[in-house]
């Protein structure tokens, strides 16, 4: 089993969709959770770091549940610049990041 | 000017050549790490770097070798370079003191490598 496994997309969604991505991992030592966003070509970068009791960034919001090891993200009112891939990613402690496939998302107008 | 840069931008070569891919940042971040990215399969760690003369393998170290010889400089080695190497690779760097175990990690623009 991967360590990270996320849906496998693509979403193609309207404008103004909510939508939501799902990812597990499989190491419950994992400590810190992240969901980056990846442009076609382009290098990922940190959309938002995921906390134990949930947070939100805007039309962003990042969810975990350590006991079913399972990190989420849902998008409200998509827009066309959220068109992209997202990689969900999680650590153990003293150890580099390891990242899921990730899920890709368009939104068409 | 690029906190994390990677040079070459693009390179083709040919079967049995070394290739030497550097990156360099100007973060003062302590971490520095070397993945490759392919169609399908995601970011695959190659290895990383928790200060100088640290080295770690990641998922794939086969067929790598890495040098940190200064804190800002991380460069990655293809010995004997291959087909299935072909792939683009990222330099990513994080810095230790912040955020504890939510440091995010920034990454350089890529480097895209085509094996003949």
């Amino acid at each position: 089993r991967k360590e990270v496994e996320q849906d496998p997309g693509p979403f193609n969604v309207p404008e103004g969709a909510t939508v939501a991505f799902n990812c597990t991992y499989s190491n419950s030592a994992s400590q810190s959770f992240f969901w980056y966003r990846q442009d076609c070509r382009k290098e990922p970068k940190l959309l938002m770091s995921v906390y134990s009791s949930g947070n939100e960034d805007g039309r962003f919001t990042a969810q975990l549940n350590r006991a079913s090891q399972y990190i989420s993200l849902l998008i409200r009112d998509s827009k066309l610049s959220d068109s992209a891939t997202y990689l969900c990613v999680v650590r153990k402690a003293g150890t580099a990041l390891i990242f899921g496939k990730g899920t890709t998302l368009s939104v068409s107008s | 000017d690029a906190d994390v840069t990677q040079t070459p931008r693009n390179r083709i070569t040919k079967t049995g050549k070394r290739i030497m891919l550097e990156c360099s940042q100007t973060k003062g971040h302590d971490r520095m790490y070397w993945y490759r990215q392919d169609p399908g399969l995601g970011l695959r760690l190659i290895y990383y770097s928790f200060d100088v003369k640290d080295i770690n393998k990641g998922e794939i170290s086969d067929g790598y070798s890495v040098s940190r010889q200064a804190q800002a400089k991380f460069s990655l080695s293809l010995e004997s370079a291959i087909p299935n190497q072909t792939a683009l690779y990222f330099c990513a760097t994080s810095d230790s003191r912040q955020g504890g175990n939510n440091q995010p990690q920034h990454f350089g623009d890529g480097t895209r490598l085509s094996i003949l």
